[in-house]
């Protein structure tokens, strides 16, 4: 079964500091794999996807993740972080090719920025 | 177009009570999602749908049932609420091959 791990329950970053995100998995083979965004109170917000290709993947809001077969790794990074980007950040695998398992989600990781 | 809605956004619920969640799309996919949040928790796959007419447990559906009767409308329902139910509940909506997924803006249910 396929699974997801983020290490960092929360992560207190300054405004205008990098950030990076830490997200491994586990499965059989090579996974979809995604980063999500939710915002207090609010829905998911799909950050960027990793499906094949190119392992350094850019996505919206300024966010890059780079795929790592070698680490079973899919790390999210921003160079600049902004007080808007305080908000709930998951990672997420499905099986290779689609499947009607759905996604399965880490446990989140809670950024907070600090002026 | 207003891709995944959810109803109702909030809900409290006694003991044993019961209640449906509704989740409509209008993208025409087959595959519809249930999950809930918990603090820490993530989001858990409760029960899903691949087509019109087909159910399937994920992770956690004890307490829970699902129907599918159209291609469009994907519903929850708690036959007799518990308080472990108080979540916060997606449904989800997604393209063939997982190429894109769109969650509903959930709903907050507190079970006391």
């Amino acid at each position: 079964a396929q699974s997801v791990t983020q290490p960092d329950i929360h992560i207190t970053v300054s405004e205008g500091a990098s950030l990076e995100l830490r997200c491994n998995y586990s499965y059989g083979a090579t996974p979809y794999l995604f980063w999500y965004v939710q915002s207090p109170g609010q829905g998911l917000q799909l950050l960027l996807k990793y499906f094949s290709g190119d392992t350094l993947v850019q996505g919206i809001k300024g966010f890059e993740a780079e795929f790592k077969r070698s680490q079973s790794s899919f790390n999210l990074r921003k160079p600049s972080v902004h007080w808007s980007d305080a908000a709930e950040y998951f990672c997420a695998v499905a099986p290779h090719g689609g499947g009607a398992d759905g996604l399965t989600f880490g446990k989140g990781t809670h950024l907070i920025i600090q002026p | 177009n207003a891709g995944v809605t959810q109803t109702p956004k909030f809900q409290v619920l006694k003991t044993g009570q019961s209640m449906t969640l509704q989740c409509a799309q209008d993208m025409n996919h087959n595959s519809m999602y249930w999950y809930r949040q918990d603090p820490g928790m993530g989001l858990r796959l409760i029960y899903y749908s691949a087509s019109e007419g087909t159910t399937d447990k994920g992770e956690v559906p004890n307490g829970y049932n699902v129907s599918r009767l159209n291609k469009r409308e994907f519903s929850l329902r708690l036959e007799s609420a518990a308080p472990s139910q108080t979540s916060v509940y997606f449904c989800a909506s997604v393209r063939p091959g997982w190429s894109e997924a769109f969650f509903g803006q959930g709903t907050r249910l507190t079970v006391v």
